[in-house]
């Protein structure tokens, strides 16, 4: 099955710097690659998402790059606020196949946005 | 729409006795999925029904564990005998059918605690 790792687990950066968070799957057949936003104590919600058939994503101040080849893709936060400060999770999927769509989930990156 | 609904919200019980949450999907999405969210294991998929057929239980931990899901626009997922390891938020959600959206949208989630 797939196996979704991610990097790093914890990232502190100062308001106004940029955010980095990297993951990489396992499973080549993979095909959507979804970014969930947890703030605490509350759902995760999707953020911004890409498909294979891309290469790069942008809305705003976030932005989520594929390596198809590497199988790897990461999400930047330019411009970080206080209220980016999140558990951000990546997840990948094998949207085609049919039976809905399963996500396997990295393991989660604490951002926090320093004043 | 007022979005995936979970209850109880909050659950306090002891090590023994029977849980059971709930859960009502996004009127229209036809798939839906059990996760389980703890600090050690993070975010884990437990089961997911599409069409209300159970597709993936693989993540179930044990037999202690069953899921179903009779109509479209309810779930539950029960716990019989709980135990203290058992305690976890647990968050279902849903998306829509394949062709719409591969969003998958999170309830508020159920704090479970065992005793």
């Amino acid at each position: 099955g797939e196996n979704v790792e991610q990097h790093p687990s914890t990232l502190s950066v100062q308001e106004g710097d940029s955010a980095v968070i990297k993951c990489t799957y396992s499973d080549s057949a993979s095909n959507y690659f979804p970014w969930y936003k947890q703030e605490l104590g509350k759902r995760p919600q999707l953020i911004i998402d890409i498909r294979s058939n891309v290469g790069e994503k942008k809305d705003q101040r976030i932005a989520v790059t594929l390596n198809k080849t590497a199988k790897h893709f990461s999400l930047h936060i330019t411009e970080t606020q206080p209220e980016d400060s999140a558990v951000y999770f990546c997840a990948a999927s094998n949207a085609l196949t049919g039976g809905g769509n399963k996500l396997t989930f990295g393991t989660g990156t604490q951002l926090k946005v320093e004043l | 729409d007022a979005g995936v609904i979970q209850s109880p919200r909050h659950e306090v019980t002891e090590m023994g006795q029977e849980v059971t949450l709930r859960c009502k999907p996004i009127s229209g999405h036809n798939s839906l999925f059990w996760y389980r969210q703890t600090m050690m294991r993070g975010l884990e998929l437990l089961i997911y029904f599409n069409n209300n057929v159970p597709i993936d239980d693989s993540g179930m931990p044990e037999d202690r564990f069953s899921a179903k899901m009779p109509n479209a626009s309810f779930s539950t997922l029960k716990i019989q005998p709980s135990e203290p390891r058992d305690s976890a938020v647990y968050f279902c959600a849903s998306s829509p059918p394949a062709g719409f959206s591969h969003e998958q949208y999170f309830g508020p989630g159920t704090r479970l605690t065992v005793t």
